[in-house]
């Protein structure tokens, strides 16, 4: 079947220490996000790429990289880790501007 | 920016009733309206969606509307079951992304 992809599905990480997260898709779309998710609180956009273009949002940390090598795949790089980057870590992909969203299982992150 | 506006947070209702979640969209360009549904630590998933050259959308117990002069959109939600128990996310397409709502805790007694 179809799907986005994300590995590990529980990261567990120290202050500090980098950390990548990933995403793969078997869609073929060429738009992929990565999106924020804290307890309670709607998805929170850190960034997406639209083919190879990278759109950064504004109130996003410079502590926050992406990579996306390819259509499939897309990673997220935490430099340093602090207590506050604790949540859920979902990635979407989407065929264009204004289509559906399909979200990805999420990776969740704990940092001790 | 963006902004999109949702109410309530929280809403209870008994099996069987009908749940009617409202969302407020800023960018009179928006053209996408989404709404999800997220389970506890799971991935949100797409229920209806609707575009602005539409003003009703109906899939089983489930509708959406949309009033496009006044930016509201609506989901109803009629018969409710157990299983309805979620978090509900409207989302409004603008510039380029999905702006979600802040969520509304539906919790449907037995």
């Amino acid at each position: 079947d179809a799907m986005v992809i994300q590995n590990p599905r529980y990261q567990v990480t120290q202050f500090g220490k980098p950390v990548t997260l990933s995403c793969s898709q078997t869609l073929n779309h060429n738009v992929m996000y990565w999106y924020q998710q804290k307890s309670s609180q709607a998805p929170k956009l850190l960034f997406h790429y639209y083919d190879k273009d990278f759109n950064n949002e504004a109130d996003t940390p410079d502590n926050f990289q992406s990579r996306r090598p390819n259509t499939s795949f897309c990673f997220l790089d935490i430099r340093s880790p602090g207590l506050g980057d604790a949540a859920m870590y979902l990635c979407a992909t989407g065929q264009g501007s204004g289509y559906e969203q399909y979200f990805g299982p999420g990776t969740r992150l704990t940092v001790t | 920016g963006e902004n999109v506006e949702q109410h309530p947070s929280t809403l209870s209702v008994q099996e069987g009733d009908s749940a009617v979640i409202k969302c407020t969209y800023s960018d009179s360009a928006s053209n996408y309206f989404p709404w999800y549904k997220q389970e506890l630590g799971k991935r949100p998933q797409l229920i209806i969606d609707i575009r602005s050259n539409v003003g009703e959308k109906k899939d089983q117990r489930i509708a959406v509307t949309l009033n496009k002069t006044a930016k509201h959109f609506s989901l109803h939600i009629t018969e409710t079951q157990p299983e309805d128990s979620a978090v509900y996310f409207c989302a409004a397409w603008a510039t380029n992304k999905l702006i979600f709502g802040t969520g509304t805790l539906l919790a449907v007694q037995p």
